[in-house]
């Protein structure tokens, strides 16, 4: 079975600039969530969706957004993006039954900005 | 405030000793709570999880759950160079919905 695939894997941008990451899950997994890596802060949560649909989101400010399509496939984008949006942003998918289900975490995207 | 702790580290055990991580959380509701591990450049992948109050045990790997305290453990026996990672710990926050709160993670260097 594939695993959670993100990309692209790197990305460099400038302050202003927009940029959209792409996040395909397990086969059959329904949840999608976000989450946000950095050295100081670790990981923080963003949106979690499921069956297209926003079910949780965390304290980022509305420049992060993101959606589902029916194939359960997830994009998050970030607008104006500031230097302190440089992270790493995991994907991770899950069935979507329980809230205590594991996560399948994917590879990631880096993501710089000068 | 952040609703769940973690000590940094490192953490360094020598080969085949016991390794002894902590987490203490904030919310004296929280029900579900989750190790994580992490090498170097790599996504988090889970170790255990744990709901009730005790000892949970899978293999070398021991999660300790105290909900009076409000802080949940990870014992890793005979360690071996292969565990040094950093251990996540996890907590499903609020109880019941899909979010997870994370602590910063505990760095584990494993000698040989």
């Amino acid at each position: 079975k594939a695993g959670v695939t993100q990309t692209p894997r790197y990305l460099i941008k400038t302050r202003g600039q927009q940029v959209t990451l792409s996040c395909s899950p397990i086969s059959g997994h329904r949840s999608v969530s976000w989450y946000q890596q950095t050295p100081g802060q670790g990981l923080q949560f963003l949106f979690e969706y499921f069956s297209e649909t926003q079910r949780n989101k965390g304290n980022f400010p509305g420049r992060f957004s993101g959606r589902q399509f029916s194939n359960s496939r997830s994009e998050m984008n970030v607008s104006t993006l500031e230097l302190g949006d440089s992270a790493l942003y995991l994907c991770a998918s899950s069935l979507g039954d329980s809230s205590n289900e594991k996560l399948f975490f994917g590879s990631g995207t880096q993501l710089s900005v000068l | 405030q952040k609703e769940v702790e973690q000590n940094s580290g490192p953490l360094s055990v020598p080969e085949g000793a016991i390794a002894s991580l902590n987490c203490t959380y904030s919310d004296r509701g929280s029900q579900s709570f989750f190790w994580y591990r992490q090498y170097s450049g790599k996504s988090p992948e889970l170790i255990m999880f744990i709901y009730s109050n005790g000892d949970k045990e899978d293999g070398r790997f021991t999660a300790q759950l105290n909900k009076a305290s409000q802080y949940v453990s990870l014992l890793i026996r005979d360690s071996q160079p292969s565990d040094s990672a950093t251990y996540l710990c996890a907590v499903n926050y609020p109880p019941g919905t899909y979010k997870y709160i994370f602590g910063t993670g505990t760095r584990l260097k494993v000698l040989a």
